[in-house]
């Protein structure tokens, strides 16, 4: 049973415009969760991260929302640029440093 | 030391070889993990460490799967009599919020 979903495999959107990357979770014992980006033949590289004591957490053009009443949590990047295009995780944890649990990924085109 | 380092970057092997991947972890860092991937999935999780300490192990990590941290630095994966599943990614990261290293990306022929 997949415990960390992303139900859309891809998303393209319009440069300038916003990105929405959407994340379900099942455990309600997560309560640390991360972004991160994957280029093709790299290792995924951090973005940004939120706890369940917040709701929201920003970093410039990235910002993560937290819903933890519907297990749901989103990554918006605004404004969207070609070189966001990428694989993009989501990741949660039951407790800060422990194993992480990924979702299966969402790949984001920006489209010039 | 700017990041997590692995080696090598690519291994071709026979199946039934025995393969080590070596990582480098942040030098800061006390927690240093071990991740798979392959095509169209996300990383899962293999094991981590704290310092040299082995905290958690996957159901994924059979027996022909051994990771090691001796002195609390560097860390080895080791994989004996390769089949052909065992063909992915293998990440390592380190710090509390994973950075990742490049990869090692094994095919098993």
């Amino acid at each position: 049973d997949q415990q960390v979903k992303q139900n859309s495999p891809s998303l393209s959107v319009q440069e300038g415009r916003i990105s929405i990357l959407n994340c379900d979770y099942t455990n309600s014992m997560f309560d640390y969760f991360l972004w991160y980006k994957k280029y093709p033949a790299e290792g995924p590289t951090f973005l940004i991260s939120i706890s369940s004591i917040k709701d929201k957490n920003e970093d410039g053009r990235f910002t993560v929302f937290l819903n933890k009443s519907a297990k749901h949590l989103s990554l918006h990047i605004v404004p969207s640029q070609p070189g966001d295009s990428a694989v993009y995780f989501c990741a949660a944890s039951a407790q800060y440093g422990q194993n992480f649990v990924f979702g299966p990924g969402t790949r984001l085109s920006v489209l010039p | 030391d700017t990041g997590v380092s692995q080696d090598p970057r690519h291994k071709i092997t026979k199946r039934g070889q025995n393969v080590t991947f070596r990582c480098d972890p942040i030098s800061e860092h006390n927690r240093l993990y071990w991740y798979r991937q392959t095509l169209g999935q996300g990383p899962e999780f293999l094991t981590y460490f704290q310092n040299e300490a082995q905290l958690e192990k996957s159901r994924l990590l059979s027996d022909r799967f051994s990771a090691e941290r001796p002195k609390g630095s560097f860390s080895t994966l080791e994989i004996q009599r390769t089949e052909q599943g065992d063909s992915a990614m293998y990440l390592c990261a380190s710090g509390g919020e994973l950075f990742f290293g490049e990869g090692s990306r094994l095919t098993v022929l």
